[in-house]
């Protein structure tokens, strides 16, 4: 059964307005969460990640915001570009498991047009 | 720079071959994984290592077995290639349970 999931398989956008990815988990050992992006024909790159003891984390135009009550985490891309095109992938750790195991989502796909 | 380094990046194998998919890192990493990502599936965990000598199964391991003699290297062995293990093959590496750095990718194509 999967722990993290990415219920929006895919979404559109288009340039300069926000995108809103979201993420559930159901695991309440989870403590740590990231954001991948992946393009075609490459491996997953790390974006952003969030400890469970924060609500929100920023990075330039990337923002995480967690809901631990609700398991609930989104990520937030302002201004959207073309270039954000890609697959992205919620992942999550959990704090009392093996060192570095990751759980992933199964990824939305974003395609920011013109 | 190398990161995380896979081989090869394509192969096609023919059902009831066996193969090796090479790993290997240059950050000293203790922890590393192997993933495979299929169509609508995300990324699926096959195989762990949290140091040399030391395995475990993730979530989809059967038919691949692993082994970890050393720190840098981390390669995964089909033993028998059947036509539903056809996908997509990452390692990744990381030093704590923060962000895993993944290697490009090995296209696998089993007929």
């Amino acid at each position: 059964d999967q722990q993290v999931k990415q219920n929006s398989p895919s979404l559109s956008v288009q340039e300069g307005r926000i995108s809103i990815l979201n993420c559930d988990y159901t695991n309440s050992m989870f403590d740590y969460f990231l954001w991948y992006k992946k393009y075609p024909a490459e491996g997953p790159t790390f974006l952003i990640s969030i400890s469970s003891i924060k609500d929100k984390n920023e990075d330039g135009r990337f923002t995480v915001f967690l809901n631990k009550s609700a398991k609930h985490l989104s990520l937030h891309i302002v201004p959207s570009q073309p270039g954000d095109s890609a697959v992205y992938f919620c992942a999550a750790s959990d704090g009392g498991s093996t060192l570095g195991r990751l759980y992933f989502g199964r990824g939305t796909q974003l395609t920011v047009w013109p | 720079n190398a990161g995380v380094t896979q081989t090869p990046k394509f192969q096609v194998l023919k059902t009831g071959q066996s193969m090796t998919l090479q790993c290997a890192q240059d950050m000293n990493h203790e922890y590393m994984s192997w993933y495979r990502q299929d169509p609508g599936m995300g990324l699926r965990l096959i195989h762990y290592s949290v140091g040399a000598g030391i395995t475990d199964q993730g979530e989809v391991p059967n038919g691949y077995n692993v082994s970890r003699s050393t720190t840098e290297d981390f390669p995964l062995r089909l033993l028998s290639a059947a036509p539903s293990q056809t996908s997509v093959y990452f390692c990744a590496s990381s030093y704590s349970r923060r962000e895993a750095f993944f290697g490009q990718g090995t296209r696998l194509t089993v007929v």
